[in-house]
């Protein structure tokens, strides 16, 4: 069985520019889970939806950050435009219940 | 909200040493723990996790944890490390189905 894949896995962009973030979660898995850690800090949680609805959307930081669920399957993470603070690698993570399979993550440099 | 506390944020120790992690995490009714290890270049994996019953858990790798309510701990324990338990492991506790993580501790095992 696939795993849940993100692409890219790095990405360097410059302040003011903007990233998408793909994640394909394993098939059949309603729930879809994006996180973010921050160098030094802990990983935090940015949303979560269930097949594509935003079910909780509290931990996104601010209006620069936008997530879709096209369909239900897989989903993106824009951030427009990208500020430095941004930096950091982004996890995806997928599951039926409770605990979630998580993907490699995309490591976001912005400059 | 949901807070994790790990300490001793950098673990250096000898092979066949006996390896203990602390977590702590805030009172919140009833909760599920976890705990994740990422290997270098790897994705985050689940070792274990406790929901109900028994509150020694064992895991993967021969990683095993004990749930202590009465001290909101749930720390994590391997009697003897080898080089290959090098990574970085990361507590987490779920609620409101999200969930919370401690900031990690990168663990090295010397050979």
């Amino acid at each position: 069985e696939a795993g849940v894949t993100q692409f890219p896995s790095h990405s360097v962009i410059e302040k003011g520019q903007t990233v998408t973030l793909r994640c394909d979660p394993i098939s059949g898995h309603d729930n879809l889970y994006w996180y973010r850690r921050v160098m030094g800090k802990e990983i935090k949680f940015l949303l979560h939806f269930v097949k594509e609805s935003k079910q909780d959307e509290s931990g996104m930081p601010n209006n620069r950050f936008l997530a879709e669920r096209t369909g239900g399957t897989y989903s993106t993470l824009k951030v427009q435009p990208a500020e430095l603070e941004d930096s950091g690698v982004y996890f995806c993570a997928s599951s039926h219940g409770t605990s979630g399979l998580f993907g490699p993550g995309t490591r976001l440099t912005v400059l | 909200a949901q807070s994790v506390s790990q300490h001793n944020h950098h673990v250096i120790l000898s092979e066949a040493a006996s390896l203990e992690l602390g977590c702590n995490y805030s009172y919140g009714g009833t909760v599920n723990l976890f705990w994740y290890v990422q290997y270098p270049g790897q994705h985050l994996q689940l070792l274990l996790k406790y929901f109900s019953g028994d509150p020694l858990v064992k895991g993967i790798k021969g990683f095993e944890a004990e749930f202590i309510k009465s001290k909101f701990s749930f720390n994590l324990r391997k009697p003897s490390v080898q080089w290959s338990d090098t990574a970085e492991y990361f507590c987490a506790v779920n609620s409101h189905n999200r969930l919370a993580f401690g900031k990690g501790n990168q663990v090295v095992v010397i050979p």
